[in-house]
């Protein structure tokens, strides 16, 4: 499967700020998500990133507080806006195989003060 | 209802303990389905993927029931390192995976 690089792995931010989170794939994939996993609790699906289009938002996940962008189809980025300490969490990309296997990024972990 | 559901545990079994973990899933337009493994502070890796006919892969075996809509995962011999959470997922051809909240595993010597 394809490695994906992402980056920062952990930070610590101030309430109100915003931070980005980068994703580069080895090699092209069609699909890529972002996740979020917040302690003690399973995956939570918050996009699906489109190559040149805006994203797929689930129920609860908007555009305003989780703009995602995906210039190409190695590349994506995850921007959590506005942060308040809710926001604590990690943050995961993967992309998907081809009979919709998954692979991740190592994560970040986002802790907001 | 979750669209996926497992038992969380936590299990504690021995070394060399045979454990089981079930998961059920709503969706029945659910086309695939998989077992990762999460170790603690770690992301989600593959485990296996589970077939209609039933998989193995060495000391692990999963198994999926159509009809029931479950999905079992059984390891034999347990190791150590097989301490880990287990995610269930079920995945549609809409290209959406739905992760179970996990199984917490330890194997103690």
């Amino acid at each position: 499967s394809a490695v994906i690089s992402q980056k920062p792995s952990r930070d610590i931010c101030q309430r109100g700020t915003s931070l980005t989170i980068q994703c580069q794939v080895d090699s092209q994939v069609t699909m890529m998500f972002w996740y979020r996993q917040q302690p003690g609790q399973s995956l939570t699906l918050i996009a699906t990133a489109n190559q040149g289009s805006e994203a797929t938002y689930e129920s609860g996940f908007v555009i305003d507080k989780f703009p995602i962008s995906r210039p190409n189809l190695t590349f994506s980025t995850l921007t959590v806006s506005n942060m308040s300490p809710e926001d604590s969490s990690i943050y995961l990309c993967s992309g998907t195989g081809g009979s919709g296997e998954l692979f991740f990024g190592e994560g970040s972990r986002l802790t907001v003060l | 209802r979750k669209e996926v559901e497992q038992d969380p545990g936590p299990f504690n079994v021995p070394e060399g303990a045979t454990v089981a973990f079930n998961c059920t899933y709503s969706n029945s337009a659910s086309q695939s389905f998989f077992w990762y493994r999460q170790d603690c502070r770690k992301e989600p890796k593959l485990l296996m993927s589970v077939y209609s006919s039933g998989n193995e892969d060495g000391r692990f075996t999963a198994q999926l029931n159509r009809a029931s809509q479950y999905i079992s995962l059984l390891i034999r011999d347990s190791k150590l390192s097989d301490s880990a959470t287990y995610l269930c997922v079920a995945y549609t051809n809409a290209g959406k995976s739905t992760f179970g909240d996990g199984t917490t595993l330890t194997v103690k010597p």
